[in-house]
């Protein structure tokens, strides 16, 4: 089924450094979300985008809607320890009823 | 708390049992999902209700049904559980069914099956 692909899979950076993340797919994207997600509990909505071009801000954290709306890029400011988790992109193809699709994930650990 | 509630956190269980799963939203949603995440953490969605009615519902077998008696309450019965069932099983809820509203998850049910 659909799948959206998100790099790198996995990041191991040190506390201050700045982080970038994306996602891609094969198909348009009318609506792209980012959700992180710490042990043991459920994603949490960091940023919602709704419009192709669209850049969005929520402190540290920025995320941008791809021009080409088959991609979404997020990228976290001055890391600290509490950015770790994993970081999942997800979309809507249609504006209206269709599913939310996942990506694939990227895990994220910050060294003090 | 305003959340998306789910019970119980953890279930362990043996081959061929049925178990249940609940799942409350307090936030006035019209819709609410169960998402199956696998062991590489990949979120696939099982079920959707708007409403109370079935809107999507994905290739799950059929020995997953969902209920939702009320729009604030959708569970997930299991009949004949196998091992690959093992996984944790997130529900959520959104506004509606629009694009715009993003989803709310719970914080997850482990089903272990043995």
């Amino acid at each position: 089924g659909q799948q959206l692909n998100q790099s790198p899979q996995s990041m191991f950076i040190q506390e201050g450094e700045d982080v970038s993340m994306n996602c891609t797919s094969s198909s348009i994207f009318n609506t792209w979300l980012w959700y992180k997600q710490d042990p043991g509990e459920g994603p949490v909505l960091l940023i919602a985008l709704y419009k192709a071009g669209e850049l969005t801000s929520n402190g540290r954290l920025t995320a941008q809607f791809g021009i080409t709306r088959k991609d979404s890029f997020l990228n976290i400011s001055a890391s600290i320890p509490s950015d770790v988790g994993i970081y999942f992109c997800a979309g809507r193809r249609s504006y209206n009823t269709d599913k939310l699709i996942f990506g694939t994930g990227t895990r994220l650990q910050v060294f003090p | 708390d305003t959340a998306v509630s789910q019970t119980p956190k953890y279930l362990v269980t043996q081959m061929g049992n049925d178990k249940s799963i609940k799942c409350e939203q307090n936030l006035g949603h019209d819709t609410m999902y169960w998402y199956k995440q696998d062991s590489k953490k990949f979120l696939k969605i099982m079920f959707s209700y708007n409403n109370k009615e079935l809107i999507i519902n994905e290739t799950v077998p059929n020995r997953f049904s969902p209920k939702s008696p009320d729009k604030a309450h959708l569970n997930l019965h299991i009949n004949s559980l196998e091992l690959g069932d093992s996984a944790v099983y997130f529900c959520a809820s959104s506004q509606d069914w629009s694009a715009l509203s993003p989803l709310h998850f719970g914080n997850g049910t482990r089903l272990t099956v043995t």
